[in-house]
């Protein structure tokens, strides 16, 4: 079955500590994304690629850092100069606008998160 | 003012009942849209596309305002099973989608 998916579903994270978060897809799309999402509020854009070796910062890119060596690969670190880390992460797909026929569009599909709490 | 802005409910309504969500963007230029359902400590999953002239998918049913920058969604004959928050999607080009803070529905028997 094609899908996306990420590892750990949990994370516990010490104080001063790095930690990656893995996200797998086998759909074949070029994008990724990673989001970050806190109670009550939307979704937050962290990083996004467009193709393999390729990133570029999303709104709230301070204190993580991202790869993407692979296309089904986009490994995200969060780094102990993010502040506060706790939160629900989700990775996410898409084809890429303009390869979707003439519909511009970006539907994106995502994988089951990763819940990251730091003690 | 955020971009895609959404009721935040909750919304509690007697299965059978039909509800209806109220969503705004503010960037006019946004080129599509969509509802998203999540349940509690899950990710969203697509529930559907919103296109200019309204698009129905069984008991849902999605209507785009471009002039008033409005989008809606209608659930009919609502179950126990919608019960969980439902994300208004905008998408402004490039890659920046925006997502809205979502409206929490409760359907009770």
């Amino acid at each position: 079955d094609g899908g996306i998916t990420q590892s750990p579903k949990y994370l516990f994270r010490k104080e001063g500590q790095n930690v990656t978060l893995s996200c797998e897809q086998n759909l074949n799309h070029d994008a990724m994304y990673w989001y970050r999402q806190d109670p009550g509020q939307g979704l937050r854009l962290i990083y996004y690629s467009q193709i393999v070796n390729d990133f570029q910062k999303g709104d709230i890119a301070e204190g993580y850092s991202v790869s993407r060596e692979k296309k089904e690969s986009f490994p995200l670190t969060v780094t102990s100069a993010q502040k506060n880390p706790t939160a629900f992460y989700l990775c996410a797909s898409s084809t890429p606008p303009g390869q979707a026929g003439a519909l511009s569009t970006d539907t994106q599909y995502f994988g089951p998160g990763t819940r990251l709490t730091v003690l | 003012r955020k971009e895609v802005e959404q009721d935040p409910g909750p919304f509690n309504v007697p299965e059978g009942a039909t509800v209806a969500f109220n969503c705004t963007y503010s960037n006019s230029a946004s080129q599509s849209f969509f509802w998203y359902r999540q349940d509690c400590r899950k990710e969203p999953k697509l529930l559907m596309s919103v296109y200019s002239s309204g698009n129905e998918d069984g008991r849902f049913t999605a209507q785009l305002n471009r002039a008033s920058q409005y989008i809606s969604l209608l659930i009919r004959d609502s179950k126990l099973s919608d019960s969980a928050t439902y994300l208004c999607v905008a998408y402004t080009g490039g890659f920046k989608t925006i997502f809205g803070a979502g409206t929490r529905l409760f359907v009770k028997a």
